[in-house]
């Protein structure tokens, strides 16, 4: 069974801070890493894909791949408290599925 | 443009109802997907459609009856539901099947069942 694995939290942090948000798999063929956030009552909005080791950045948002150790982590630099939502990692399955973690809250205080 | 739409936003039906839910994109892509989300729960897989076929059942049950009339168009067809069945039902399509390929979700329809 392929799981993917996230801290539920809420993780807090004050207005202005990093967030740092992490994710691990089972699956160490797995090759397809995103990050999806998720507003209350709405569906997943696409984040960022990543799909090889190291480090990809999109505006605040930098998203660390290492498949070696089976870890994915998403950072938000000067978090706002629009940021506060659920942000879900997934795994590319090998069916065309996507295999989600079940999304840590992110609560930013002003 | 990467837009998924979904009609209709909310539904709410009795046991003993048949409905359906609408998805369209015209992005081109070749898979479609259906996922339900309950509340504090991530999306569960129901459907895959690759090239208007069924490519993947994720052992759901048949009172819900997916359909890909055409590469743009994806239905699901609801009946006999249960209070249970109440969720928010995603649609998601890629530009190919493929766990390598982005998936973009529709803004999702909230079902009631009573």
């Amino acid at each position: 069974q392929k799981e993917v694995e996230q801290n539920s939290g809420p993780l807090s942090v004050p207005e202005g801070a990093i967030a740092s948000l992490n994710c691990t798999y089972s699956d160490r063929g797995s090759q397809s890493f995103f990050w999806y956030r998720q507003y209350s009552g709405k569906s997943p909005e696409l984040i960022m894909s990543i799909y090889s080791n190291g480090d990809k950045e999109d505006g605040r948002f930098t998203a660390q791949l290492n498949k070696a150790s089976q870890y994915v982590s998403l950072l938000i630099r000067d978090s706002q408290p629009s940021d506060s939502a659920t942000y879900l990692c997934a795994v590319g399955g090998s069916q065309g599925n996507l295999i989600f973690g079940k999304g840590t809250k992110l609560s930013v205080k002003p | 443009d990467t837009e998924v739409t979904q009609t209709p936003k909310h539904l709410v039906m009795g046991m003993t109802n048949k409905k359906s839910l609408k998805c369209e994109q015209h992005m081109g892509h070749r898979a479609m997907y259906w996922y339900k989300q309950k509340a504090k729960k991530p999306p569960e897989l129901m459907f895959v459609y690759s090239y208007e076929k069924l490519s993947i059942n994720e052992s759901v049950p048949s009172r819900f009856s997916p359909e890909c009339p055409n590469s743009s168009l994806l239905n699901l067809h609801l009946h006999a539901l249960q209070p249970e069945d109440s969720a928010l039902y995603l649609c998601a399509s890629s530009k190919i099947p493929g766990g390598a390929e982005t998936q973009y979700f529709g803004p999702g329809t909230r079902l009631l069942v009573l």
